[in-house]
Order: structure tokens, then C-alpha cells, then sequence
């Protein structure tokens, strides 16, 4: 069935380290990929996005590569800092089903001073 | 601050009683939607409205009832509920429902952390 998943429900890194979250999708139809991030008693805020017809997108600080060909996300944290621990959710846009979002189960990043 | 804010952050209610969750948004955006978020499950999308219009019900038990008025304020009703219906409810908008790209980037409010006894 369509699904967005990730490979770990935790992640834990040393403060300064680089950080990679990731994210299975199975729908081939997904055009648009968000990256979430909710911190502790918040709602999820907005990261980084992608659409379909990119390989990679830059933020500050982060990066979002995707592998259409393996229907792969990942969102990587450069040097990784103890205000970015959270739970990250990964979302998919169904380009036949409008603007409802598919959101992951979440990954929890810990970050170790 | 997103743009989009929740009332009441907490509540709690017995399974008899008849309270309601609001949202509003600041954003100009024409989608505004209801999640469920429970601990350890993904985002459960309950009901979803373009243009005032309702274009989603995701098979949400009708104890649960939407309203929105207006593009800019969306309610949840809620009555009779059951222990199980303690979640976070987060209210979510977009620009509008359409296919592709950043109409459908969704800005969320913090949440009502809802206890039902």
C-alpha cells in the first residue's frame, strides 16, 4: 500500500557531527517531499522541501537528497547541535490525490554535548 | 510563531462531556486541516477543507465533528469520546488543496494535548 516510512524510530550523535535521517516512500506518483522537524510540545515546523524533479537541495545547514530510482529520502544536518534535537518527519504530496500529505512514523534525533 | 494558533494547548475531559478545539490562521491560506498525533504513530489525518468547502473525512468516527466557518478558523467538535481519543490535535493550513510543489508546504499550529478519563 502507499507508505512513508523510516529506516529508525531513533538517532543519537555526538554535538558537531553530521546527522542523516531516512526515508523510505513506495508511491511513484509522490511529487513534492517535505522535512519536519517537531521539537518537544510543538507542532511540526516546516525544514526543508523537494520536488521530483530534483537529485538534492540545500538548506542552511541541511541538505535533501532524493533517490527516485529506490524511492529514498534523506535529510542530512551539518554539524549537528543540541537545539536540533526533535522528532523529523518525512512527507510525500500524492500528485493524484490534490495537496494531502503522507507523513512518516518520525525519527527521534538525540544529540549528545 | 507559524501563524496558525491553537486553543486550548491542554485539555482535559470526562467520556459525557462536549468541548471544542479551535484554530485559526494568519497566513491568508484558503486548506486548513485536523491531524490526530498519537506517541509513536505517524500523523493521522482526520479531515481536510479548501475554500470552507470539506474535501476529506478520513474515516473519523463521528464523535468528531468539524467546522469552518470561514478560511481562516476551523473547530473540532468533540463529544462522547473515549479513552482512546487522547491524543495531540494538531491543526495544519495550506495556500490551497492542488497538485505539486509549495501550495502544499502545510504550517502547524502547537498542538492540543487532549486527555480524555
Amino acid at each position: 500500500g502507499e507508505s512513508v516510512g523510516l529506516h529508525l524510530p531513533t538517532l543519537s550523535v555526538q554535538e558537531g557531527d553530521n546527522s542523516i535521517i531516512n526515508c523510505a516512500y513506495s508511491n511513484s506518483a509522490s511529487d513534492y517531499f517535505i522535512w519536519y522537524k517537531q521539537e518537544s510540545g510543538k507542532g511540526p515546523q516546516f525544514i526543508i522541501d523537494i520536488r521530483s524533479n530534483m537529485d538534492k537541495r540545500q538548506g542552511q545547514r541541511v541538505t535533501v537528497l532524493l533517490n527516485k530510482t529506490v524511492k529514498h529520502l534523506s535529510l542530512q544536518i551539518a554539524a549537528t547541535q543540541p537545539g536540533d534535537s526533535a522528532v523529523y518527519f518525512c512527507a510525500e504530496n500524492l500528485y493524484n490525490q490534490g495537496g494531502k500529505l503522507i507523513f512518516g512514523q518520525g525519527t527521534e534525533l538525540s544529540v549528545k554535548p | 510563531e507559524t501563524g496558525v494558533t491553537q486553543t486550548p494547548r491542554h485539555l482535559v475531559m470526562g467520556m459525557t462531556n462536549k468541548k471544542s478545539l479551535k484554530c485559526e490562521q494568519h497566513l491568508g491560506h484558503n486548506a486548513m486541516y485536523w491531524y490526530k498525533q498519537s506517541a509513536k504513530k505517524p500523523l493521522e489525518l482526520m479531515f481536510v477543507y479548501n475554500f470552507k468547502e470539506q474535501t476529506e473525512n478520513n474515516s473519523v468516527p463521528s464523535r468528531f465533528s468539524p467546522e469552518c466557518p470561514n478560511s481562516s478558523h476551523l473547530f473540532l467538535h468533540l463529544h462522547t469520546l473515549q479513552p482512546e481519543d487522547s491524543a495531540l490535535y494538531l491543526c495544519a493550513s495550506s495556500q490551497e488543496l492542488r497538485s505539486g510543489g509549495r501550495y502544499n508546504e502545510q504550517f502547524f499550529g502547537p498542538g492540543t494535548r487532549l486527555t480524555v478519563l
